[in-house]
């Protein structure tokens, strides 16, 4: 069955600091992959998406995301963190078996920015 | 253009009981799917509705059933409520049943 592994679960990091969240999915084919982002008290938030073409893909407010196929990873960078961006990052992903485009997430990472 | 909306936001019941959770797609959009997210998890893929049909189902039981009407809008259905069902449900829309999914605040619930 295809599986998206977060292998951070918890990452806290000061302010101006570098961020890279690990994302590793199991799908064999073509895959389309996804980072959601969950603010306090907010409904998921669509970061970013790779479905084909260049391997970065940027995203909102400065995020960007490298598909690297011959890992299997689909990792979130940012260069430098502020404190607006503490939420819980989910990595997400479809193959589009079954005829429709069912994600399948991750366990989510809880990013911890401090002042 | 109005998001994802679902309700009710917050849900009591008892072990037992049935529950209907409502949500309306965004504007344009044909397909909606339902996904359960338990504390501390990432979210999990019940089904998929679209052309008013469940199209794909995940890992869960008899008891979730669904429903899509002809304006796109769904329900989520759930018999038999187990303590185990208290989570966060969480309605996603796509423009069709290959685009990125949009999701709405989500409504939860908890059983007692």
């Amino acid at each position: 069955a295809q599986s998206v592994s977060q292998h951070n679960h918890h990452v806290i990091l000061s302010e101006a600091a570098s961020l890279e969240l690990g994302c590793n999915y199991s799908y064999g084919g073509t895959v389309n992959l996804f980072w959601y982002v969950q603010y306090p008290g907010q409904h998921l938030q669509l970061l970013l998406k790779y479905f084909s073409g260049d391997p970065l893909v940027k995203g909102i407010k400065g995020f960007e995301a490298e598909f690297i196929k011959s890992k299997f990873s689909f990792n979130l960078r940012k260069p430098s963190v502020q404190w607006s961006v503490t939420a819980e990052y989910f990595c997400a992903g479809t193959d589009f078996t079954g005829g429709g485009n069912k994600l399948t997430f991750g366990t989510g990472t809880q990013l911890k920015v401090e002042l | 253009d109005a998001g994802v909306t679902q309700s009710p936001t917050h849900l009591i019941k008892t072990r037992g009981q049935q529950v209907t959770l409502r949500c309306s797609p965004k504007s344009g959009h044909d397909t909606v799917s339902w996904y359960q997210q338990a504390l501390g998890q990432g979210p999990q893929f019940i089904f998929q509705y679209y052309e008013e049909e469940e199209r794909q189902r995940g890992n869960f039981p008899d008891r979730f059933s669904g429903h899509q009407f002809p304006n796109y809008s769904s329900e989520l259905n759930v018999n038999a409520l187990l303590l185990g069902d208290s989570a966060l449900y969480l309605c996603a829309s796509s423009l069709n049943r290959w685009e990125t999914q949009y999701f709405g605040p989500g409504t939860r619930l908890l059983v007692l």
